[in-house]
């Protein structure tokens, strides 16, 4: 696709289930990132997916939160248990090469609402 | 179709220089404006605006919004090689199936 696709768009659960969210980076790039961005809040480095490279997982908040990249290209953001502390709005953005070293692109995330 | 435009999308300017970047956009429901700087990992967030007016400052830097015209600018002052980054601009959603947009970003560059 033209950009970085994230779904879906919004994610009602309920405090206790688990969610999954998605994330298409752009076809050919070899880094992708998730980062979390709480009601107006900067945005936090959640993990970091390069080529083949283990992931850099040093920003998960828990271990209730696990990610996969499956083929070098699609991602999968998984929260267990989820608490309301999840609620946030959850981006991916994909890089060709090392983010702050050419441009990120980020797609349009994904609003988490737990009740 | 809700939209971010950033310019100019590149800049070289000297130590020293002042440089003003541009944010506008076109959205519903907005809810904030956010200014970050590109860095390794994760961008640096600088400002939120959310109201028509009101400058925010932080050292060299400072932003204000225009809800009438719809547009946002960040100044640097004295700029400094450090400084040299993409800025991106993006605009927060009260509601909607949106969260957030990001603008392209305006790659800096500050020679000495």
């Amino acid at each position: 696709g033209a950009g970085v696709s994230q779904s879906p768009s919004n994610k009602v659960t309920e405090k206790g289930k688990d969610v999954e969210l998605r994330c298409d980076p752009i076809s050919g790039h070899t880094a992708l990132y998730w980062y979390r961005q709480s009601l107006g809040q900067g945005l936090e480095f959640l993990i970091y997916f390069q080529g083949n490279s283990a992931p850099d997982k040093s920003g998960l908040p828990s271990d209730r939160f696990s990610a996969e990249r499956t083929g070098g290209s699609v991602s999968t953001l998984t929260i267990q248990r989820t608490q309301q502390e999840d609620s946030a709005v959850y981006l991916c953005a994909s890089t060709l090469a090392y983010f702050g070293e050419t441009e990120a692109f980020f797609g349009q995330g994904t609003r988490l609402t737990v009740v | 179709e809700d939209k971010v435009v950033q310019s100019p999308l590149s800049l070289v300017v000297h130590e020293g220089d002042t440089v003003t970047l541009n944010c506008s956009y076109e959205v519903t429901n907005f809810r904030s404006l956010l200014w970050y700087k590109q860095e390794k990992k994760a961008p640096t967030f600088l400002f939120m605006l959310t109201s028509s007016g009101i400058e925010k400052k932080s050292g060299r830097l400072s932003s204000i919004l225009d809800k009438k015209e719809l547009f946002s600018i960040l100044n640097i002052t004295a700029t400094q090689t450090g400084d040299s980054a993409v800025y991106l601009c993006a605009v927060e959603f009260a509601s909607g199936n949106t969260p957030l947009v990001f603008g392209k970003g305006t790659r800096l560059s500050v020679i000495a």
